[in-house]
């Protein structure tokens, strides 16, 4: 069966700290895979998605990347974190855009 | 542009009873529809997917409608548990990638006991 993981599942960081995020998909191959975030209130926001690996499309422009290194690795970086990221962040995977996704459990960030 | 409206935005009931969500949206074109549960602080999980063709699909206690004429969805849950208790989010998607998705801002339900 197909398993995502995220890493961590909280973190505090400082004003203008890097960040790295990371999710691991595990039973399938060549997943399309996505990062979202959630805001209160909000509904989910598509950061990034990957139908392949070095393939990224940016949906939001911010101070966000993303990279897929490996064909089931996905990582949410930044160089200098604001305050407006604090928020869940999500990884998500599906076999095609057409299809249902399937959901990480979430790092919650807070930048202070 | 897409846009899709739950409601109620939020709805507290007893144990045991029924309750239905509703879901409006202007996604053009249409491709289907999807309902997540999404538990506090945890990612949503699907429960169901449906096609344009798909009036009601069925999972568990949970069973959602789909009129795509007037696009309009609901969802339905019977018999109601406490750890139905949680968000629920309607996404309808429209095709091409990911950006064809429009997620909904979620009803939050409680149900006490």
């Amino acid at each position: 069966s197909q398993t995502i993981h995220q890493w961590p599942a909280t973190l505090v960081q400082p004003v203008g700290s890097p960040l790295s995020l990371e999710c691991t998909v595990e039973g399938t191959s060549n997943p399309n895979l996505y990062w979202y975030r959630q805001a209160a209130g909000r509904g989910l926001q598509l950061l990034f998605y990957s139908v392949g690996i070095g393939q990224i499309s940016s949906e939001v422009p911010q101070n966000l990347s993303a990279s897929r290194p490996q064909d089931r690795q996905f990582i949410l970086s930044s160089k200098k974190l604001l305050l407006s990221d604090s928020g869940f962040y999500l990884c998500a995977w599906s076999v095609g855009a057409q299809e249902t996704q399937y959901f990480g459990p979430g790092t919650r960030l807070l930048v202070l | 542009k897409n846009q899709v409206e739950q409601s109620p935005q939020s709805l507290i009931i007893l144990e045991g009873k029924n309750c239905t969500l509703q879901c409006n949206y202007t996604v053009s074109p249409f491709s289907n529809l999807r309902w997540y549960k999404q538990d506090t602080g945890r990612g949503p999980v699907s429960l169901t997917i449906m096609t344009f063709s798909e009036n009601t699909k069925s999972n568990g206690r949970y069973t959602a409608t789909l009129d795509a004429d007037t696009k309009q969805s609901s969802l339905h849950i019977t018999a109601s548990q406490l750890s139905d208790s949680a968000s629920y989010i309607c996404v309808p998607y429209s095709g091409g990638g990911a950006d064809g998705l429009t997620f909904g801002k979620g009803t939050h339900l409680i149900i006490q006991p």
